[in-house]
């Protein structure tokens, strides 16, 4: 069974910074690009970033570019998102999302297990 | 940005009647490989979404035969051809042939 537990989520001061951990299991980890996805308290769901299966591309939301950062460390299945700056905006529940991978030599495809997710709560 | 907006955004339906949320993207979801890039997920209350349908059509391991996906283009549709008491949650579609990835606004099932 795939599973992802997310964790690391806190409470923040404003343009502090945070950092958000998953753990990956039931699958091959480094087979497949990984993403974060985000969701406000009350609100919908928004992408955050991606990244490839070796590391080698990333990609983030306009809203966190230049902020956060995504890596990854296949040696021990696990899934980061550094997040500095954080604004009262970034308040959120963090999803860590598995790519549901593909045959078509694509970075990403689409989104198929999420983990529980781990809130993140920035105020002063 | 491709972006995905989904009508209605609630709706309640009777026990065993069907439901039909539709999802229409700005921008086509074709990519050059031949597939559609469109999604469809529900979340139910205090719960991470779960996928039900990928690309357009596809159920995902485990979605009951209830769910049907359809759709082309920029319009897609998402049939649940006899509701029961547990699809209650909030529907989601979401487009994944650029980034960002985006997804609609949601829509809210509940039972009458």
């Amino acid at each position: 069974e795939v599973l992802l537990v997310d964790s690391g989520g806190s409470v923040v001061q404003p343009g502090g910074s945070l950092r958000l951990s998953c753990a990956a299991s039931g699958f091959t980890f480094d087979d497949y690009t990984m993403h974060w996805v985000r969701q406000a308290p009350g609100k919908g769901l928004e992408w955050v970033s991606l990244i490839s299966w070796d590391g080698g591309t990333t990609d983030y939301a306009d809203s966190v570019k230049g902020r956060f950062t995504i890596s990854r460390d296949n040696s021990k299945n696990a899934l980061y998102l550094q997040m500095n700056s954080l604004r009262t905006e970034d308040t959120a529940l963090y999803y860590c999302v598995k790519d549901i991978g593909g045959d078509s030599f694509l970075d990403y495809y689409g989104l198929d297990v999420w983990g529980q997710g781990t809130m993140v709560i920035v105020s002063s | 940005d491709n972006v995905m907006t989904q009508t209605p955004l609630s709706l309640s339906v009777t026990p065993g009647q069907p439901a039909s949320i539709s999802c229409k993207s700005t921008q086509s979801l074709l990519y050059r490989d031949g597939k559609i890039y469109l999604y469809w997920y529900l979340q139910k209350t205090g719960q991470s979404p779960k996928l039900l349908i990928y690309g357009v059509s596809n159920r995902f391991s485990g979605v009951p035969d209830r769910f049907i996906g359809s759709g082309s283009g920029t319009d897609f549709t998402l049939k649940i051809s006899r509701v029961e008491a547990e699809d209650v949650g909030v529907y989601y579609c979401m487009q994944s042939i650029d980034l960002p990835i985006t997804f609609g606004q949601g829509t809210r099932l509940e039972i009458k």
